[in-house]
């Protein structure tokens, strides 16, 4: 019953390292997303993915990767941190409609607070 | 694109109380409205969701209603109780499908005062 994992939990990065956060997903969900969170800001889309092997940029895209080499895995990296990308991070996933489109549903993971020093 | 405002920002209310939280949207194309609930510490559910072919939803003690002339749309909770606390988001997304389209709101935190 474990829905969408997300670690690390927790993390502080010097500014210009990089890092991978990781999300699972065990619901054999097509649509895989990542947002962060800021105070004030509501929930912003990074980047996104509509099945294995794919990606696409969201909203907020500059600054970070992903990939999707797992249908149930989708990882967002940071090459070069930055302290503007202190932010809780979150991965979320949804699955087709009864029409085989993407639903609109999202379920997310736990989040990972990341500040960068 | 899409603009989706929402008010209060912060809502303290007396348990037993209603709360009542209301966003407005810019797209008058927008047909799905979600609320999602995050309490502390964890990522936001879906509590309630509404079409634009319907005017109002509930379950149980929580409502959700839609005036599309006015673009805006409500969430309402009767008889709150201390678990009610949490932020909650409104969201809005055109018909394409998928949940790459959702605007989300900036987020109302409601305290319940007991």
């Amino acid at each position: 019953n474990a829905g969408v994992t997300q670690t690390p939990k927790f993390r502080v990065l010097k500014t210009g390292q990089s890092m991978t956060l990781l999300c699972a997903q065990d619901m054999n969900h097509e649509y895989m997303y990542w947002y962060r969170q800021d105070p004030g800001m509501g929930l912003r889309l990074i980047h996104y993915s509509v099945g294995e092997g794919t990606t696409a940029k969201g909203e907020v895209p500059d600054g970070y990767n992903v990939s999707r080499l797992k249908k149930q895995n989708f990882l967002l990296g940071l090459e070069s941190a930055a302290p503007s990308q202190t932010s809780v991070y979150f991965c979320a996933s949804s699955d087709f409609d009864r029409g085989r489109r993407g639903s609109e549903k999202l379920f997310f993971g736990s989040g990972t607070q990341l500040s960068v020093l | 694109g899409e603009n989706v405002e929402q008010h209060p920002s912060t809502l303290s209310v007396q348990e037993g109380d209603s709360a009542v939280i209301k966003c407005t949207y810019s797209d008058s194309a927008s047909n799905y409205f979600p609320w999602y609930k995050q309490e502390l510490g964890k990522g936001p559910q879906l509590i309630i969701d509404i079409r634009s072919n319907v005017g109002e939803k509930k379950d149980q003690r929580i409502a959700v209603t839609l005036n599309k002339t006015a673009k805006h749309f409500s969430l309402h909770i009767t008889e709150t109780q201390p678990e009610d606390s949490a932020v909650y988001f409104c969201a809005a997304s055109p018909p394409r499908g998928g949940a790459d389209g959702l605007t989300f709101g900036k987020g109302t935190h409601l305290i319940i005062q007991p």
